[in-house]
């Protein structure tokens, strides 16, 4: 039974860059959270998708960052052109969606922007 | 605007007694509680969750209090061992598939 992965682990990029995460949830769980943390900081949430759909990107911003979770294969964060702002750990959780509403969280992105 | 609040950023306890982690919310819509664990360099760990008809859940050494009136629920883990030693967050949510509203963590250290 795996769980939640995410990679890659330690991401380090120059300002300008792009910035892409991925997660693929537990198997038969379909639905992917993507979170924050900046730090000494909680968990800030960014964007919630099912299949093919972003049901609620309320805390992401609103340029430079984007979602998607495709029919086939893991969810992806993209990061365009990278400031030193968005260094920070990202989490990705997943949950089953049908009466369980426990999400679980792989082991984040450590994204480094110097 | 913080509407998950841990107030104790850190709690040190020794092996075998109770630890206590205390948050409040303010956001009285909420309705479904989680609590987690988090070491360093890793992903947060659920533990446990509490739904807002009931006022308590229990699960081996952890038990969750809510207090609805006073937005108030509490973390306890009986006997305390070096193992739980880690950051605890407590979040809420609405329930279904909504996001997480965490708080900011409390730091338990069980001290041998």
């Amino acid at each position: 039974n795996a769980g939640v992965m995410q990679n890659p682990r330690h991401l380090v990029r120059r300002r300008g860059q792009e910035a892409r995460l991925r997660c693929s949830p537990m198997k038969g769980h379909s639905h992917v959270y993507w979170y924050r943390q900046l730090p000494e900081e909680g968990l800030k949430f960014m964007v919630y998708l099912q299949k093919e759909n972003i049901i609620d990107e309320s805390g992401m911003p609103k340029e430079r960052f984007s979602a998607e979770f495709p029919k086939e294969g893991p969810s992806i964060l993209r990061i365009q052109q990278v400031v030193r702002g968005d260094s920070a750990a990202y989490f990705c959780a997943s949950s089953p969606g049908t009466g369980n509403y426990e999400q679980y969280f792989g082991p984040g992105t450590r994204l480094t922007v110097t | 605007d913080q509407q998950v609040k841990q107030n104790s950023p850190s709690l040190s306890v020794q092996e075998g007694r109770i630890s206590i982690l205390n948050c409040d919310y303010t956001n009285s819509m909420f309705d479904y509680f989680l609590w987690y664990k988090k070491y360093p360099a890793e992903g947060p760990t659920f533990l446990i969750s509490i739904s807002s008809i009931k006022d308590k859940n229990e699960d081996g050494r952890f038990t969750v209090f809510l207090n609805k009136s006073a937005k108030h629920l509490s973390l306890h883990i009986v006997p305390s061992q070096p193992g739980d030693s880690a950051v605890y967050f407590c979040a809420a949510s609405f329930s279904g598939n909504t996001p997480l509203v965490f708080g900011k963590g409390t730091r338990l250290s069980v001290i041998a």
